[in-house]
């Protein structure tokens, strides 16, 4: 089945810089590559998903790349504010036939 | 907007009783899903719920888990004989589409003593 790889663990950035967390997947198939982001207590939610036919994606502060040659994809998120501090997982699934499969998080501070 | 929910929020029981954790999901969502986390680990997969049978299941969900939709709106996580290891965070999701956004609920702690 799919395996999905994280890191790192945990990032600390200082407020306006940029923080980036890099996924690997091992199933090929996979083609819908979506990131999660779960503040402390709460449910996750997402907040930026790509599929396979796409290279990148962005939403204002946020980006993902997927590099499907390689099997890995990435979040970026630019000029980072406290409130982004959070655990974020990323996620894999080969679409209809397998379900989503989370990586282990980053938490991510935001140090103001 | 609508929300899944699940209920209830905490739930205490001792080692071998049976535990149901109740959701509700978005009203026009045909696939339902159960994970788990447990405390500050990642979010697994339990099982997939779709045309009223279960669609696909990992290992961890072995015959002490059952799950059922007992009418048009709920969707329970049945564990017969909990267990220490089961004390996880339990999240029900749903989405209309086998693929695309999955719409978390707030999760049930459930915490076997």
């Amino acid at each position: 089945g799919e395996n999905v790889e994280q890191h790192p663990s945990t990032l600390s950035v200082q407020e306006g810089d940029s923080a980036v967390i890099k996924c690997t997947y091992s199933d090929s198939a996979s083609n819908y590559f979506p990131w999660y982001k779960q503040e402390l207590g709460k449910r996750p939610q997402l907040i930026i998903d790509i599929r396979s036919n796409v290279g990148e994606k962005k939403d204002q502060r946020i980006a993902v790349t997927l590099n499907k040659t390689a099997k890995h994809f990435s979040l970026h998120i630019t000029e980072t504010q406290p409130e982004d501090s959070a655990v974020y997982f990323c996620a894999a699934e080969n679409s209809g036939n397998t379900p989503l499969v989370f990586g282990k998080g980053t938490r991510l501070s935001v140090i103001a | 907007e609508p929300e899944v929910t699940q209920t209830p929020s905490h739930q205490v029981t001792q080692m071998g009783q049976e535990v149901i954790l109740r959701c509700v999901p978005i009203s026009n969502h045909l696939y339902f899903y159960w994970y788990r986390q447990i405390l500050g680990q990642k979010v697994e997969f339990l099982v997939s719920f779709y045309n009223n049978e279960i669609s696909e299941k990992s290992e961890i969900f072995d015959d002490q888990f059952s799950v059922e939709r007992p009418d048009g709106s709920n969707f329970t996580l049945k564990i017969r004989s909990t267990k220490l290891e089961d004390s996880a965070m339990y999240f029900c999701a749903s989405r209309y589409r086998g693929t695309g956004e999955l719409f978390f609920g707030e999760g049930s702690r459930l915490t076997v003593l």
